[in-house]
């Protein structure tokens, strides 16, 4: 079936230094895909998405880009500040069947200032 | 702009009572998700709806039941609870699918003793 794997965490940086989440997947066909972040205490909230092979989501100065020949959709970013301190999942929506997502475990970052 | 509300935050069962947690959303989507979050698991999908009056298994629905009478409300219902249904539980809701991305409410903590 649909699933996605996370790098283990949890994972610490200092401020400014460059940050990179691995993501991979399996699906059949070509879903789309998503980075959702969630902040302490929240739920959580939509960071960036790509739907199709190549495209490149980008938001907060967050980037990732759908990779169909390595099946991944890394997240990265140049340089963190301590507000990026949260839980990243990365998901997948099938390109067919239900209408839901598959999460990741999830990637817990803590920036240190 | 309320979005999606969750009742309640925090509730502690004694094993065996039952219970029925609460999602609402106001605004107007088509889709409603209740997903339960555990330590290392991500989040995985426990009952969905397409519509109102409609409803669908997920990855994980045995202990729970669901209904959505009406299209701003998804009821998650726990009949007999158990220890191993202790988790965070989100709900969250779209317009037209996860291509749109989900809205999450804020959660709630359900632990059984």
């Amino acid at each position: 079936g649909d699933s996605v794997t996370q790098m283990e965490g949890p994972v610490t940086l200092s401020e400014e230094a460059f940050l990179t989440i691995n993501c991979t997947y399996t699906a059949t066909g070509y879903p789309s895909l998503f980075w959702y972040v969630q902040y302490p205490g929240e739920g959580l909230q939509l960071l960036l998405k790509a739907t199709k092979a190549d495209d490149k989501g980008s938001n907060k100065g967050f980037e990732a880009t759908y990779r169909k020949e390595t099946t991944s959709f890394h997240l990265e970013k140049g340089s963190v500040q301590v507000s990026d301190s949260a839980v990243y999942f990365c998901a997948l929506s099938p390109e067919w069947g239900a209408q839901k997502l598959v999460f990741g475990q999830g990637t817990r970052l803590t920036i240190n200032p | 702009n309320a979005g999606v509300t969750q009742t309640p935050k925090f509730r502690v069962l004694k094993t065996g009572q039952s219970m029925t947690l609460l999602c609402a959303q106001d605004m107007n989507h088509e889709y409603m998700y209740w997903y339960r979050q555990d330590p290392g698991m991500g989040l995985r999908l426990i009952h969905y709806s397409v519509g109102e009056g409609t409803t669908a298994k997920g990855e994980v629905p045995d202990g729970y039941n669901v209904s959505r009478l009406k299209k701003q409300n998804f009821l998650l219902g726990l009949e007999s609870a158990a220890p191993s249904q202790t988790s965070v539980y989100f709900c969250a809701s779209s317009s037209q699918g996860p291509n749109y991305g989900y809205t999450f409410g804020s959660g709630t903590r359900l632990t059984v003793v």
